[in-house]
């Protein structure tokens, strides 16, 4: 059965580095998320993303966020100066068609220090 | 404002009840509802959705019911076994949002054998 995956599965960083979460979504899935979930918390959701171009994204997504779909396969979430609150579990997931149901990854844990 | 509330952070069963756990939202305009069941150290696995314009929705032990005039969500799981044990969280979409999903807080269940 096809999956959404995840790399890496625990990040560290340290403070104002920039990190690089990488996704793998489904192969015939058109829309692309990011969620993220701090430890204990509900999920957030971060930005959405079709056909090349990003069609939501939440104040969370601010422009120390981007999102890329660089070579038609991999989904990228990129945090370029990462502060301690940016710890969180991140998670990928795509839609065949959007609106239904989303398959999530296992996610990445980012622990900023 | 949007949000989605679970009335119960915990809830404990036995081995073979019925559980229901309950989820409020206050958008009125969500018209898509779904159920996500979420295991320690794992992403969110769809278990089933609803569209506003049904009021009751079954699966394999599960069932979606849909109050939109008391804006009341509920999962029920028939004959709960342990490998239920997770927190489930409730999320409400709506076309106008490019089909972000609004979580809820999520709510513990653990099947007692």
């Amino acid at each position: 059965e096809p999956e959404v995956t995840q790399t890496p599965s625990h990040q560290v960083t340290q403070m104002g580095q920039e990190v690089i979460l990488r996704c793998v979504p489904i192969s015939n899935h058109l829309y692309f998320y990011w969620y993220r979930q701090i430890l204990g918390q509900k999920v957030e959701f971060l930005v959405s993303f079709y056909n090349n171009e990003i069609s939501e994204k939440s104040e969370i997504f601010d422009d120390q966020f981007s999102v890329e779909r660089p070579d038609g396969s991999n989904f990228t979430l990129k945090i370029r100066s990462t502060k301690l609150e940016d710890s969180a579990m991140y998670f990928c997931a795509s839609s065949p068609r959007g609106y239904n149901e989303q398959f999530f990854g296992p996610g990445t844990r980012l622990t900023v220090l | 404002g949007e949000s989605v509330g679970l009335h119960l952070p915990t809830l404990s069963v036995q081995e073979g009840d019925n559980s229901i756990i309950n989820c409020a939202y206050s958008n009125s305009a969500s018209d898509y509802f779904i159920w996500y069941k979420q295991e320690s150290g794992k992403g969110p696995q769809f278990i089933i959705d609803i569209r506003s314009n049904m009021d009751k929705r079954q699966g394999q032990r599960v069932t979606v019911l849909l109050n939109k005039t008391v804006k009341h969500l509920s999962l029920q799981i028939a004959a709960t076994q342990p490998g239920d044990s997770a927190v489930y969280f409730c999320a409400e979409g709506n076309a106008g949002n490019n089909r972000k999903l609004i979580w809820g807080l999520g709510t513990s269940l653990a099947v007692n054998p």
